[in-house]
């Protein structure tokens, strides 16, 4: 059974930063792209990061960039994200997912998400 | 603001039929066969329920059907059940690595 767990998550302040962590299992990460996204309170879904395969290639919305780093460690079997700066509306319920393969335009497995608060 | 636009409610009684419509433009719902679908319980994992506008992954109802027509997609949910209560969210390819999502719908089975 294919299970994403995400962690990290908490209370920070505007500024501050926090590592998010998404823990596979059913599931060999190296063998697909992944993604975080988020959801805010009373908004919608938005996509936030993509990593590949290998991890070398990765793309942020523009609101992240320069922010927020996706990474990968395929021995961990694990992804995350470092998000720096962060801001109020940062604020959001992170979910990993899975692309089932290159190119896919959706995502076959999510996280239950992680809850990110950025407020002083 | 969301970049495709869902209604942010929708009902219907059990064993009915209920439409949820998700309109966008021309560079992501119009121009792609690439719309998919999700059921999410708040603090559950989001569940995939509809693929490129029309398929179904295995495990998916039949109930659970999706169409489009030129920059609005549909979800169409047959023969309501309880267990249908979510809130559901579409989302379309939008060039490149870009993804754009609805503001999601509140599905209430009265």
């Amino acid at each position: 059974e294919v299970q994403l767990v995400e962690s990290g998550g908490g209370l920070v302040q505007p500024g501050g930063s926090l590592r998010l962590s998404c823990a596979a299992s059913g599931l060999t990460i190296s063998n697909y792209w992944m993604s975080w996204v988020r959801l805010a309170p009373g908004k919608g879904l938005e996509w936030v990061a993509i990593i590949s395969q290998d991890g070398n290639e990765k793309f942020y919305v523009d609101s992240v960039m320069g922010r927020f780093t996706a990474s990968k460690d395929n021995a961990k079997n694990s992804l995350y994200l470092q998000m720096n700066s962060l801001r109020a509306e940062d604020t959001a319920v992170y979910h990993c997912a899975r692309y089932p393969y290159f190119g896919a335009t959706y995502f076959d497995y999510w996280g239950q998400g992680n809850l990110v608060t950025v407020s002083s | 603001q969301s970049a495709l636009t869902q209604p942010p409610s929708a009902s219907g009684s059990p064993g009915q039929s209920v439409t949820i419509s998700c309109t966008g433009t021309s560079s992501d719902v119009g121009g792609y066969n690439y719309v998919s679908w999700y059921q999410h319980h708040p603090g559950k994992a989001p569940k995939l329920m509809i693929y490129d506008v029309t398929k179904r992954p295995s495990g998916v109802p039949d109930r659970f059907s999706g169409s489009k027509s030129g920059n609005t997609a549909s979800l169409t949910v047959s023969g309501l059940q309880p267990e249908d209560e979510a809130d559901y969210y579409c989302s379309s390819h939008a060039g490149g690595h870009n993804l754009a999502f609805g503001g999601g719908t509140k599905l209430t089975v009265l």
